[in-house]
């Protein structure tokens, strides 16, 4: 079993809508992350986080840290939100633990 | 300011062979890890490369090595190279160990024929 599982798999959204990415965790954690990859494969980091929540324009990444679980949220979805969107943590050592990803394609 | 830089982009390799790629990590940064990422599938940890030694190692054969130099760059090399190597590798660098933001670099898209 994988220690970092996200959902949905797959997503497909109208321009402007409310989206929302679940991850949950089964380990301990010193920060969990939500990356951003494109097909050209680079990974962009969109937010770490150890409580709470954080907001970033139109994303906002929430943490629960007891229920081990943590959401993304985009509002106002837009087309060039399309992307993969994969939660991670990190435990000692800064070394990442991946979610299989949510491949995210808003239409116009 | 340059991000994580790693070269090649692409390469194709026979099944046999060996392979290095290359990681220049973030100005300031002198942590650099290394992943595998298979398609349609997260990436997977191969080690963790910290005042040039690997500090921790994922579960990958010894076939997979790496070095870091003076300056905090970092070499993947791969030897006896199967089909099943095929993937993205991405390195990320970081400062430190502890828990701090990463940068990750485009990645270099392998494949073995």
């Amino acid at each position: 079993k994988n220690e970092v599982e996200q959902s949905p798999q797959n997503l497909t959204a109208q321009e402007g809508e409310f989206i929302t990415i679940n991850c949950s965790y089964s380990v301990g954690i010193s920060a969990l992350h939500w990356l951003q990859q494109h097909p050209g494969g680079g990974i962009v980091s969109l937010f770490m986080l150890s409580s709470g929540k954080k907001k970033h324009g139109r994303l906002i990444a929430t943490i629960n840290i007891q229920e081990k679980h943590s959401s993304l949220h985009i509002t106002a979805s837009h087309p060039r939100d399309s992307a993969v969107y994969i939660c991670a943590v990190t435990r000692s050592g800064n070394q990442f633990y991946f979610g299989t990803g949510t491949s995210l394609t808003v239409i116009p | 300011d340059a991000g994580v830089t790693q070269s090649p982009t692409h390469l194709i390799k026979t099944r046999g062979q060996q392979v290095t790629l290359r990681c220049s990590p973030k100005s300031g940064h002198d942590t650099v890890s290394w992943y595998q990422q298979a398609l349609g599938q997260g990436p997977q940890f191969i080690f963790q490369y910290y005042e040039e030694e690997e500090r921790q190692r994922g579960n990958f054969p010894d076939r997979f090595s790496g070095h870091q130099f003076p300056n905090y760059s970092s070499e993947l090399n791969v030897n006896a190279l199967l089909l099943g190597d095929s993937a993205l590798y991405l390195c990320a660098s970081s400062y430190g160990t502890g828990n701090s933001e990463a940068f990750f670099g485009q990645g270099t898209r392998l494949t073995v024929v």
